[in-house]
């Protein structure tokens, strides 16, 4: 079985400070991790994704992802935060063995306070 | 960018009634999902369909749902007898493998409303 879990409801960030939204993983073998996020009445937006290599992911809008496999923490981060990112995270993991069923944690709402 | 486009956007539906979702993945796609998110909750799968055919459920996903690609472009999921705890959105999502690395790009989502 695969879960992820992101202890955070919402995180609350001043705009230009760095951000981060945690996520922690369990999947047995290798793991694809992604970010997704959503904004009000919208679908999931791809962000970033951990495959293989490097473990600092960079993906789109100036997000960032670190892939720690001891801690099994896919932590999406961002250096500056800006209003325009207050929206819904999502990470989610997905088994590399083959199994197309991706997981999603429950998501992590973040405000971005002007 | 090539999206995925889901109709309707809003679905009311009287409980017991039959509801078709409609997708229409990304053209050279090749992997389709349908996920729902339930008000306030996660969003969690259920079921990927490649080939012509269901390639993974969920436990979720019994035998009152179901998914078709009638024609070349279209996707569609089946809900036969709707009830209550059927209201959710319903997403859409394709991709180009679905093994490996490729990740799932979603629709905007059906919102169903079960009266």
């Amino acid at each position: 079985a695969q879960s992820v879990a992101q202890p955070e409801d919402q995180v609350n960030v001043a705009e230009g400070n760095p951000l981060t939204v945690k996520c922690t993983y369990s999947v047995s073998g290798n793991p694809y991790l992604f970010w997704y996020v959503q904004y009000p009445n919208r679908g999931l937006q791809f962000l970033l994704k951990y495959i293989t290599g490097d473990n600092l992911v960079k993906g789109s809008y100036g997000f960032e992802a670190e892939f720690n496999k001891s801690q099994t923490s896919f932590h999406l981060k961002k250096p500056s935060a800006l209003v325009s990112d207050s929206a819904l995270y999502f990470c989610a993991v997905r088994h590399s063995g083959g199994y197309q069923k991706v997981t999603f944690g429950t998501g992590t709402k973040l405000q971005v306070i002007p | 960018e090539p999206e995925v486009t889901q109709t309707p956007s809003h679905q009311v539906t009287q409980m017991g009634q039959e509801v078709i979702l409609r997708c229409v993945p990304i053209s050279n796609h090749l992997y389709f999902y349908w996920y729902r998110q339930i008000l306030g909750q996660k969003v969690e799968f259920l079921v990927s369909f490649y080939n012509n055919e269901i390639s993974e459920k969920s436990e979720i996903f019994d035998d009152q749902f179901s998914v078709e690609r009638p024609d070349g472009s279209n996707f569609t999921l089946k809900i036969r007898s709707t009830k209550l705890e059927d209201s959710a959105m319903y997403f859409c999502a394709s991709s180009y493998e679905g093994i490996g690395n490729q990740p799932q790009h979603f629709g905007d989502g059906t919102r169903l409303s079960i009266l």
